[in-house]
């Protein structure tokens, strides 16, 4: 049974780029929320995808969007990267409906702006 | 605004030692709280808590929250090398999506 799964595992880009970071639910799952964890600090929510649809978003400004796919998958992309941006992002994942308070984080991907 | 905040950030212990970690929080719309453990990237987990008062073992790890004083700790027994890691704790909302709020983490190092 696979686990949440993410790419790239690393990423390095220049301020002013626009990255996109993805992601695979654990199998079973339909809920995908994606967190910023800067170095030093927890995780942050940015936002959580629901049947294709953003349900909730953290503190977080436009340049983070996200997208989520008829498979569940789901996409996070920053545009007008700052050096601020740098950080782990983490990838989590669960089933709706009650007992599934649990989420299952991925590897992260480990995003560099220079 | 939420808030979680664990204490100690950073702690050093050697092999054998039992530790203490604590989580206080102060949110809306509480309705669980979880402890992961993050050894690299991902953060693994390890207990929900949802009632007061009711201990969650699994090894030589346990938790237990206390709802009237807004807390939970982690203890761990007989430490080894291996529990050095960062202890993440995070609350769980009711409303919307349910996100987590995680607190800044615990720093725990072993030394054998």
């Amino acid at each position: 049974d696979a686990g949440v799964t993410q790419s790239p595992t690393h990423l390095i880009k220049t301020r002013g780029q626009q990255v996109t970071l993805r992601c695979s639910p654990k199998s079973g799952h339909d809920t995908v929320s994606w967190y910023q964890q800067a170095l030093g600090q927890g995780p942050q929510f940015i936002f959580q995808y629901y049947e294709e649809e953003e349900r909730q978003r953290g503190n977080f400004p436009d340049r983070f969007s996200g997208h989520q796919f008829p498979n569940y998958s789901s996409e996070l992309n920053v545009n007008a990267l700052l050096l601020g941006d740098s950080a782990l992002y983490l990838c989590a994942s669960r089933a709706q409906g009650p007992g599934t308070d649990t989420q299952y984080f991925g590897p992260g991907t480990r995003l560099t702006v220079l | 605004e939420d808030k979680v905040v664990q204490s100690p950030l950073s702690l050093v212990v050697h092999e054998g030692d039992t530790v203490t970690l604590n989580c206080s929080y102060e949110v809306t719309n509480f309705r669980s709280l979880l402890w992961y453990k993050q050894e690299k990237k991902a953060p693994t987990f390890l207990f929900m808590l949802t009632s007061s008062g009711i201990e969650k073992k699994s090894g030589r790890l346990s938790s237990i929250l206390d709802k009237k004083e807004l807390s939970s700790i982690l203890n761990i027994t007989a430490t080894q090398t291996g529990d050095s890691a960062i202890y993440l704790c995070a609350v769980r909302l009711i409303q919307g999506a349910q996100k987590l709020v995680f607190g800044q983490g615990t720093r725990l190092t072993i030394n054998p």
